[in-house]
Parts: C-alpha cells; sequence; structure tokens
C-alpha cells in the first residue's frame, strides 16, 4: 500500500497563476483534509471532506477550492495564487473518529509550493 | 481557536525525561499527538478521547484531563530518534475535525 500521495513534491509558481494538487490514498478512507504548514504556526486546516462529493471550509480556506469526485483523491486548487500561499501542503486522510475506530489521520509527503 | 503548547523548546541530553502539555480553550472530544521530522510529514503517535484512558506505548506515554481541557505527552528516558517538533492536534466534536497547536521543538543531545 501506497498509503497518502502527493503531486507533485515541489512547484513554483508566478503570482496569478494556477494549478492542482493532486492527493490520493488506498487505505478506503471517508475523510480527508488539506493543511498549510507555515513556520511556528503548525498546521492549519483549509478544507476537507467527509466522503465522495462532499467538502467544507476549515480555518483558512480563502483562495482555494477543492473537489473530490473520487473517494481515493482530494484536490486543492489555487485559481490566482499570491505569494502568501507560499507554504507547505499536506494532504492527510483518515477514518472518522468512533468507538470502533481511533481516526488516526495519515499524512502524505506534503508539497513545496513558492509563490514569486 | 488553536491550542497552546508548552514549552515551545525543549533540548534533552539522552536519557532524561519530558513533559509536553496541551491546553485548549474549549471542551474536547478528542486529543491527538504526532511528531515531525524535518523536511518529513507529520506521524501519529497517539490519540486519547473523551471518556478514554491513559495511552502509552515504550517509552511515550498521554494523559487527557477532560476537566481541565488539558493534555500531556511524557517522553521517558528520551533517545536521539526522540527529536523533532510535536504537535497536538484537538478536535472538539464527534468527527475528525481538528486545530493543530504550533508545535514543541524538541531536541536530544549525546
Amino acid at each position: 500500500n501506497a498509503g497518502v500521495t502527493q503531486t507533485p513534491k515541489f512547484r513554483v509558481l508566478k503570482t496569478g497563476q494556477s494549478m492542482t494538487l493532486l492527493c490520493a490514498q488506498d487505505m478506503n478512507h471517508e475523510y480527508m483534509y488539506w493543511y498549510r504548514q507555515d513556520p511556528g504556526m503548525g498546521l492549519r486546516l483549509i478544507h476537507y471532506s467527509v466522503g465522495e462529493g462532499t467538502t467544507a471550509k476549515g480555518e483558512v480556506p480563502d483562495g482555494y477550492n477543492v473537489s473530490r469526485l473520487k473517494k481515493q483523491n482530494f484536490l486543492l486548487g489555487l485559481e490566482s495564487a499570491a505569494p502568501s500561499q507560499t507554504s507547505v501542503y499536506f494532504c492527510a486522510s483518515s477514518y472518522p473518529t468512533t468507538g470502533i475506530r481511533d481516526g488516526t489521520q495519515y499524512f502524505g509527503p506534503g508539497t513545496r509550493l513558492t509563490v514569486l | 481557536q488553536q491550542p497552546v503548547q508548552s514549552p515551545q523548546a525543549v533540548i534533552l541530553r539522552e536519557g532524561e525525561d519530558a513533559v509536553i502539555n496541551c491546553s485548549s480553550s474549549k471542551a474536547l472530544y478528542s486529543v491527538h499527538w504526532y511528531r515531525q521530522k524535518h523536511g518529513e510529514a507529520p506521524v501519529f503517535l497517539m490519540i486519547l478521547l473523551k471518556g478514554g484512558e491513559q495511552k502509552g506505548h515504550e517509552k511515550i506515554s498521554a494523559s487527557f484531563n477532560e476537566k481541565k481541557q488539558q493534555s500531556s505527552l511524557y517522553l521517558t528516558a528520551s533517545q536521539l530518534s526522540y527529536s523533532g517538533t510535536y504537535f497536538c492536534g484537538t478536535g472538539v466534536e464527534y468527527g475528525n475535525k481538528l486545530v493543530f497547536g504550533a508545535g514543541t521543538i524538541l531536541r536530544v543531545k549525546s
């Protein structure tokens, strides 16, 4: 099993350009998440999804859009990149936290994005 | 609201113990602990659920005080491999949306 994979690993954009980050998981998890990580600020939730076809906003959703057309994939889009979106982006997936499953989030390796 | 972690950073010698605290202003359903090494993804350590037991494996354990809305991570007889940044993620509702603390940098020296 590959777990959670992310593409690309690195990307440099110019202000105003658009791009899509792809996250894929092979663990049959219902939940998927996109985080950004900036120095000294920990992980901040951008958007998340509790199932195929459903998405919801996290703490810092502005400037990003997401789609979950298939259960195993979660896409993060930047329509018009800004320097403030320079960050490391992590995708994660999990089962829901229930009495049986503990909701462990498994993280992908990250995408390092620089916006000039 | 982001949970508050303390200390922000700690330096240990091999074999010493450390405690990392995570405090929230909201009632918590779950607390997740992760460790991240430089340039890598966060790796799950353990999860504590409301009404659950204290967890632990090997020399790392954690507690969850629901009334105080706090969790603590205990690292015993630290090893060089324990170095990294430790994050707590707090969940306030059933499901799994987490809010992460800013992290605690732990460095173990030989």
